[in-house]
């Protein structure tokens, strides 16, 4: 199984909703990542989560909340959004050899209205 | 800082032909350097990885060239086929680093 999962595909959400999405990875990595593209923009990393520890905050703001359960599975919660937060979300896990590489999943396109 | 370009916003190249896409770094720190595809609305797809210590590395129709004096590498698709239309991002990162460091992405077109 080579393959990252996101659920869901799509999401609208009000600006007063909260919201998860989900991530799953079963190559055994462990090392999973949530970035954030715009259109037209490469990807922006927002969380790094190694050994299912938060590693890495790219100063992303607290209305953004990341979860580790366990080595499989990686979620991000979401309240308080802006419209602004409108994205495709993209989850990636990377191997523990090789040049680094991350695989990403296919993302989840969020809406804020 | 951009530590990573691609100069070419988009490129357009006929099908069956070659198709090069370049970029180039500033962070002689760099290690590995990785190539990903994206299509609209989907997750960035890895293609293609090169080690420093390495000039080349081929993987059946793509080939990654690597210039460290230069500090420059390319992406060569041949033959360049329509499936092929996406936008193109290279990364680049030191050796342990847990980030990718990415170009802005070169959109790449196959005309029929």
């Amino acid at each position: 199984d080579t393959e990252v999962t996101q659920t869901p595909k799509h999401l609208v959400m009000g600006m007063t909703n909260k919201k998860s999405l989900k991530c799953e990875q079963h190559m055994g990595h462990r090392a999973m990542y949530w970035y954030k593209q715009k259109a037209k923009k490469p990807p922006e990393l927002m969380f790094v989560y190694s050994y299912e520890k938060l590693s890495i905050n790219e100063s992303v703001p607290s209305r953004f909340s990341p979860e580790c359960p366990n080595s499989s599975l990686l979620n991000l919660h979401l309240h308080a959004l802006q419209p602004e937060d409108s994205a495709l979300y993209l989850c990636a896990s990377r191997t523990s050899g090789g040049y680094n590489e991350q695989f990403f999943g296919p993302g989840t396109r969020l809406t804020v209205l | 800082d951009q530590q990573v370009k691609q100069n070419s916003p988009s490129l357009s190249v006929q099908e069956g032909r070659i198709s090069i896409l370049n970029c180039d770094y500033t962070n002689s720190m760099f290690d590995y350097f990785l190539w990903y595809k994206k299509y609209p609305a989907e997750g960035p797809t890895f293609l293609i990885s090169i080690s420093s210590i390495k000039d080349k590395n081929e993987d059946g129709r793509f080939t990654v060239f690597l210039n460290k004096s230069a500090k420059h590498l390319s992406l060569h698709i041949v033959p360049s086929q329509p499936g092929d239309s996406a936008v193109y991002f290279c990364a680049a990162s030191p050796q342990g680093a847990q980030k990718l460091v990415f170009g802005q992405g070169t959109r790449l077109t196959i005309n029929p």
